[in-house]
């Protein structure tokens, strides 16, 4: 099974900050990667797919780069709706689908 | 617009049984694979079972396998999760999800679930 590791496990941002969410595979997945943002108490929320394709209704302060095993997550001007938990999604080798373990995005 | 319902969660005690549903409206529900995904508390996303479109391909997680059994039912346009001998660490919310392709195990093709349910709550204690 593919593992996803995510870095950092939390973190704490002020307004208007650029934040950024990394996301290793433990085998190279070319870009079947996916992003999800969790609120508390609601369900996930898919935001990118494909490593770097935006999905529709997402604000375009939202960005996913990389491709293999590396990849990155950037809200370019974090906005108080944005904190949230966010997860990503590798889809390459399924099943099992397999979640990294998480990054929370707190208020400094 | 696509919705989602779950339904079907509630206390259950170790060993017992519980059948979750997951009512889909808004799209051509058997044109969709659907996944069943749950979170412990406090805890992250966990794949638990995929369906295809036509209900004929099944997959699951390892730590379920040979005690849930995930179906549909295109007719009524429901997704279920039979779950059998729970036990506690299968405490979590549950939630449905739509595939955006017809099938579960695919090349080459990006797949993505969106949107998802709003989650029902299955506690196993005594």
């Amino acid at each position: 099974d593919i593992q996803m590791t995510q870095s950092p496990s939390s973190l704490s941002a002020s307004v208007g900050d650029r934040v950024t969410i990394t996301c290793r595979a433990s085998q190279s997945i070319s870009t079947y990667l996916n992003w999800y943002q969790q609120k508390p108490g609601k369900a996930p929320k898919v935001l990118i797919y494909a490593a770097s394709s935006l999905q529709s209704g997402v604000p375009s302060r939202f960005s996913g780069s990389g491709s293999g095993t590396d990849f990155t997550l950037t809200i370019s001007s974090v906005q108080p709706e944005d904190f949230a938990t966010y997860y990503c999604e590798q889809s390459y080798s399924t099943p099992p689908i397999t979640f990294g373990q998480g990054t929370r995005v707190e208020i400094k | 617009e696509v919705q989602l319902v779950e339904s079907g969660g509630g206390l259950v005690q170790p060993g017992g049984s519980l059948r979750l549903s997951c009512a889909a409206s808004g799209f051509t529900f058997s044109s969709y694979a659907m996944t069943w995904v749950r979170q412990a508390p406090g805890k992250g996303l966990e794949w638990v079972s995929a369906i295809s479109g036509s209900g004929d391909s099944t997959y699951y997680a390892d730590s379920v396998k040979g005690r849930f059994t995930i179906s549909r039912d295109n007719s009524k346009n429901t997704l279920y999760l039979q779950m059998n001998s729970l036990r506690a660490e299968d405490t979590a919310v549950y939630y449905c999800a739509k595939s955006n392709l017809y099938i579960v195990v695919v090349v080459a093709a990006y797949k993505w679930f969106d949107p998802w349910g709003q989650g029902t709550l299955v506690t196993v204690s005594s």
